[in-house]
């Protein structure tokens, strides 16, 4: 089946560790995202991708790394500089140009102790 | 730079009651527009969006919306809720510009509904 995959599911780290998240899709898509989700604030776009070896910092970039050296994976790695790690994470990917849905994997939950 | 203003954290409503779930938006160039659903513990899942076209826009389970160019709005309605509709609703605007596919959400609107 066609789809974005998230690992892992659950994660606890200790405070001042990095810590990357995964993310894989067989969809074919070209635009792949970050987002992170905090109750009451909704999803905040930390990177996207259009295409390989290239992305783009988003709203809230700073602490995040990612790469994209295939077009199908796009992991977000968590660095010791990000203040509050502990959210929930969620993978998206589009295929094509504007106006197409964007699809999402079923999240990561981070936790930071 | 575009965004998106759900004004309304969270929505109770009776069962078989009418509701509406307000979004406006702000962009410097066209914009696509869509409405998401998350259950808890998921990711999110597409009710609707607007491309062109017809202003009114028809979704799953019963839910629509009306594009307002002039108030800059895309509010979603729902004549009869169910209480499996009880989940938090994200709106959402997309564009396209200096060869990137930017999506933007809103803070989410909590739906409860009430038996």
């Amino acid at each position: 089946d066609g789809g974005i995959t998230q690992s892992p599911k659950y994660l606890f780290r200790k405070e001042g560790q990095n810590v990357t998240l995964s993310c894989e899709q067989n969809l074919n898509h070209d635009a792949m995202y970050w987002y992170r989700q905090d109750p009451g604030q909704g999803l905040r776009l930390i990177y996207y991708s259009q295409i390989v070896n290239d992305f783009q910092k988003g709203d809230i970039a700073e602490g995040y790394s990612v790469s994209r050296e295939k077009k199908e994976s796009f992991p977000l790695t968590v660095t010791s500089a990000q203040k509050n790690p502990t959210a929930f994470y969620l993978c998206a990917s589009i295929y094509g140009t504007a106006g197409n849905t964007i699809y999402f994997g079923e999240g990561s939950w981070l936790t930071v102790v | 730079a575009q965004s998106v203003t759900q004004l309304d954290s969270q929505v109770p409503v009776f069962e078989e009651a009418p509701v509406e779930l307000r979004c406006n938006y702000s962009s410097s160039v066209s914009v696509y527009l869509f409405w998401y659903v998350q259950y808890p513990n998921q990711g999110l899942q597409l009710l609707l969006k607007y491309l062109s076209g017809s202003t009114l826009v028809k979704g799953i389970n019963g839910f629509e919306a009306e594009f307002n160019k002039s108030q800059t709005s895309f509010h979603l309605r729902k004549p009869s809720v169910h209480i499996s509709d009880t989940a938090e609703y994200f709106c959402a605007v997309s564009d396209f510009s200096g060869g990137y596919q930017k999506v933007t959400f809103g803070t989410g609107t909590k739906l409860q509904v009430i038996p």
